[in-house]
Formats: structure tokens, sequence, C-alpha cells
């Protein structure tokens, strides 16, 4: 079955840096683009970043424009999300999740991880 | 950037009963629209792709409808399982853009 592990949130100071991975199995993971949507404590879902399955086509959402990069490692399955210059704004539970294509529905999600931006 | 709106923010409803959740689009979108379901300290997960299509596994008492700006999600008979928040998605252009979400209480 599809299983997605997301790790390496924590917490971290105002400007500092994370990185975030996606452990893919049970699928075809080069067959499947893949996005980051993150959800800040009790509020809605806020799309961050999206990679085309060869890894070609990136797009990003303005909050986190020129502060994220999202790649991904097809022979290892994995996604991952470089974070830097982090705010206290981006606390929140960070999800990977998949879609077929882009503007298509993220139809598996992670059970996310945590990052924590405070002095 | 489009912008989804929900309503009503949470409702509290018997089991048995009929639910309806509203999500309004900002502008058309015609039926590029996706629901989800997040249980409490869970992931979202998928349940309708393009408005009106069940995902596979997804109870038939879940149902969609819409087009254009004005979308619907309807529980036909409330159980137990349903209490979560669920959210609509457009993906009509780029940034997709997710509504506030819906608490449903039982």
């Amino acid at each position: 079955q599809v299983q997605l592990v997301e790790s390496g949130g924590g917490l971290v100071k105002p400007g500092g840096s994370l990185r975030l991975s996606c452990a893919a199995s049970g699928f075809t993971f080069s067959d499947y683009s893949m996005s980051w949507i993150r959800q800040a404590p009790g509020k809605g879902l806020e799309w961050l970043s999206y990679i085309s399955s060869t890894g070609g086509t990136m797009f990003y959402g303005a909050s986190v424009k020129g502060r994220f990069t999202i790649s991904r490692d097809n022979a290892k399955n994995s996604l991952f999300l470089q974070m830097n210059s982090l705010r206290t704004e981006d606390t929140a539970v960070y999800y990977c999740a998949t879609s077929l294509d882009w503007l298509l529905p993220f139809d598996y999600w992670g059970q996310g991880t945590l990052v924590t931006v405070s002095s | 950037d489009i912008h989804m709106t929900q309503s009503p923010s949470s409702l509290s409803a018997s089991v048995g009963d009929r639910v309806t959740i509203t999500c309004r689009a900002s502008q058309s979108i015609s039926s590029y629209l996706n629901w989800y379901q997040q249980k409490p300290g869970m992931a979202p997960k998928f349940l309708i792709h393009t408005a009106s299509t069940l995902q596979s596994g997804v109870p038939s008492r879940f149902s969609g409808g819409g087009f254009g700006t004005d979308f619907t999600l309807t529980i036909s008979s409330l159980q137990p399982e349903d209490s979560a928040t669920y959210y609509c998605q457009q993906s009509y252009s780029n940034p997709v853009t997710f509504g506030g979400g819906t608490k449903v209480e039982i």
C-alpha cells in the first residue's frame, strides 16, 4: 500500500534552516508528481510547492518562494524540502502528498512532520 | 489567487442527519473542485474529485455537486466516523488553494 513518511522536523530559531524528507513506498514513485502542503496549528491547509515526476518542473507558493526549495531523488524514492530563512509563521505540520500531475488532486498524504520556529 | 470560502465553519448534527457543506470560489473554476476529510491528529484523506466523483472506497453516503463558483459536499446519513473537518480545494489554477474547513461534530 502507498506509504509516505515525512521526517526532519523539529525546533529551529528564526532565520535558521531545516531540510525535510519524505520517504515513499508502495507505488512507483517516479510516476508521480509530489507536493508539500502545511498546516499551522489549529489552521487550514496551505499548498507550498510542487515538483513533477521527473523533477523538471517546480512551482512555489508566494509565502515560500525564494526561501524553500523542493527536490526529489527518484532512485531513492525520496522527496525533499530545503527550508531557509525560517520565520515564526512557518511553524506548522508539513505534509508531503502525491498527485498524478499538476492541478490534479492530492490522492495520498503522509502523516506529517512538525516544524516549530521559535527563539 | 482564487479564494475558497467554506460555510459553515462548524456544525453539529446527529447520527442519521443529512448534512451539507458549501464551498464558494472567488471566480469560476469549472468543476475543478476536490474535497478532503481530516480527522484530529491525522493527515487529510482524499474524498471527491472534479466536484462529484467519489474516490475509490469512499462510502456512497458522501456526494458532491456544483459547477463554476458554488459547490456542495453532502453526507446523506451522518455516521459517528464522519466526525472530522472537511476541506475543499480548487485545482483550476496555480496556486492551488484550500477552503478554510468545516468542522463536523456529531
